[in-house]
């Protein structure tokens, strides 16, 4: 089975500086997708960027960047120049078997300070 | 429509009643998915379907929770004698072929 481990429950960063959330899995799949969503207070799941476990380049999407390191099993999200938008929930997930269905974390509460 | 579209937003409704959440997905998105979210938690996956059928239904908790996709598009999640424990937010995503999951607003269930 898979799972996702998120370890924190909070993070605050200052507008403009760079910030890592956090993420480890575990599967027993040989291939497998790692994904991270933001949450806003709105309750949209919006997706941001996503990682296949035989992709030899980390993922990169703007300011969003995944740290991919696939012998400790981490994917952590990395978002540079940080703004007062980036405040909501993220959710990092992966992909479990044939269905694709979603593994998700218990995600990472991220407030932008100005 | 251009997004994934989810009705009602919000649904009150009182213990041991029926109801019912609709999911409209993305045009040729072939693979649904219902997902389940309690206040502080992430998704918890429920079922998913391929065409019409459901391919994955266990993540449905009971037997009071069954979903429907009778012409591949729209799909219906229904809970039957609600329980207060069953309110949380319900998210619908569809997929394309190609991968990823592109997400519903939600339907807010409260059971009071």
């Amino acid at each position: 089975a898979q799972k996702i481990t998120q370890t924190q429950p909070g993070m605050f960063v200052q507008e403009k500086e760079a910030v890592t959330l956090d993420c480890t899995y575990d599967t027993s799949d040989q291939s497998y997708g790692l994904f991270w969503y933001k949450q806003p207070s709105s309750g949209e799941m919006i997706f941001l960027i996503y990682q296949g476990s035989y992709d030899e380049q980390n993922a990169t999407e703007g300011r969003y960047s995944l740290n991919f390191q696939k012998a400790r099993k981490s994917a952590n999200l990395v978002i540079s120049a940080s703004q007062l938008g980036d405040s909501a929930m993220y959710f990092c997930a992966t992909d479990g078997g044939a269905t694709n269905k979603l593994i998700f974390g218990t995600g990472t509460l991220l407030a932008v300070q100005p | 429509g251009a997004g994934v579209s989810q009705t009602p937003s919000n649904k009150v409704t009182e213990k041991g009643k029926y109801v019912e959440l609709r999911c409209d997905p993305i045009s040729g998105h072939t693979a649904l998915y219902w997902y389940r979210q309690s206040l502080g938690q992430g998704p918890e996956f429920l079922i998913y379907f391929q065409g019409t059928g459901a391919a994955d239904d266990s993540g449905l908790p009971n037997d009071r929770f069954f979903a429907v996709r009778p012409e591949g598009s729209v799909s219906t999640l229904k809970i039957q004698r609600t329980e207060r424990g069953d309110s949380a937010v319900y998210l619908c995503a569809s997929s394309p072929a190609t991968g990823g999951a592109f997400f519903g607003q939600g339907t807010r269930l409260t059971v009071v």
